[in-house]
């Protein structure tokens, strides 16, 4: 069974320390490993998508790598505004569509 | 900016009611995906289209649940009878014309409440 799996849950930062997220993924058919930003009372918001193992995507404080079986997202100098919940997906070739991982829920503090 | 609009933002109802919720996806993106998420499952996929016709509607209970497109501009995602455990954020996205997977643009969601 195609399945995307994120840990931890929750994850709770000191201002400036930086850590990382664990997605593992197990999906035929894979076209592309996407995350995304959700903030609360809001929809996801597009971060990143890694199509090859090696790829890796950085964005201010955030970079993103990808292997055969699992993807990170590296938070680096994290600030208090970081603070949001981290979705995982996996893309499918046909159709399009995404899965999504249950998330990871950071939290920053100053 | 393009953005993906839904309607309602709230909706209470009452069991054994009839709930639409509307989006309009951005213009010019020809895939329409409806997800639902709950803090016990997450995101679930339960549709979705690729210029109007669906492609999928496995995740749905289909007693229930049904979804059209009536045009390019409008998605619809109706409950009949609404129950309790339908409540849950509703998230309408769009995808642009393309093969393989696409970066989704997500609506701000559906709020139910079902009593």
């Amino acid at each position: 069974e195609d399945q995307v799996t994120q840990s931890p849950e929750a994850l709770r930062l000191q201002e400036g320390e930086s850590s990382s997220l664990n997605c593992s993924y197990t999906v035929s058919g894979l076209r592309g490993l996407f995350w995304y930003r959700q903030d609360p009372g809001k929809g996801p918001e597009f971060l990143f998508t890694l199509y090859s193992a090696g790829e890796e995507k950085e964005k201010e404080r955030l970079k993103a790598t990808l292997t055969k079986k699992e993807s990170f997202l590296h938070i680096t100098a994290p600030k208090p505004e970081d603070s949001a919940t981290y979705l995982c997906a996996a893309g499918y070739n046909q159709g399009g569509k995404l899965i999504f991982g249950q998330g990871t829920e950071l939290s920053v503090k100053p | 900016d393009a953005r993906v609009t839904q309607t309602p933002r709230h909706k209470v109802t009452e069991m054994g009611q009839e709930v639409t919720m509307r989006c309009q996806p951005i213009l010019g993106h020809n895939t329409v995906f409806w997800y639902r998420q709950t803090m016990m499952q997450g995101l679930e996929l339960l549709a979705y289209f690729r210029n109007r016709a669906p492609l999928d509607d496995s995740g749905m209970p289909k007693d229930r649940f049904s979804a059209e497109m009536p045009d390019a501009t409008l998605a619809t995602l109706k409950i009949q009878p609404s129950e309790p455990r339908d409540s849950a954020v509703y998230f309408c996205a769009s995808g642009p014309r393309g093969t393989g997977a696409n970066v989704l643009t997500f609506g701000a969601g559906s709020r139910l409440t079902v009593l």
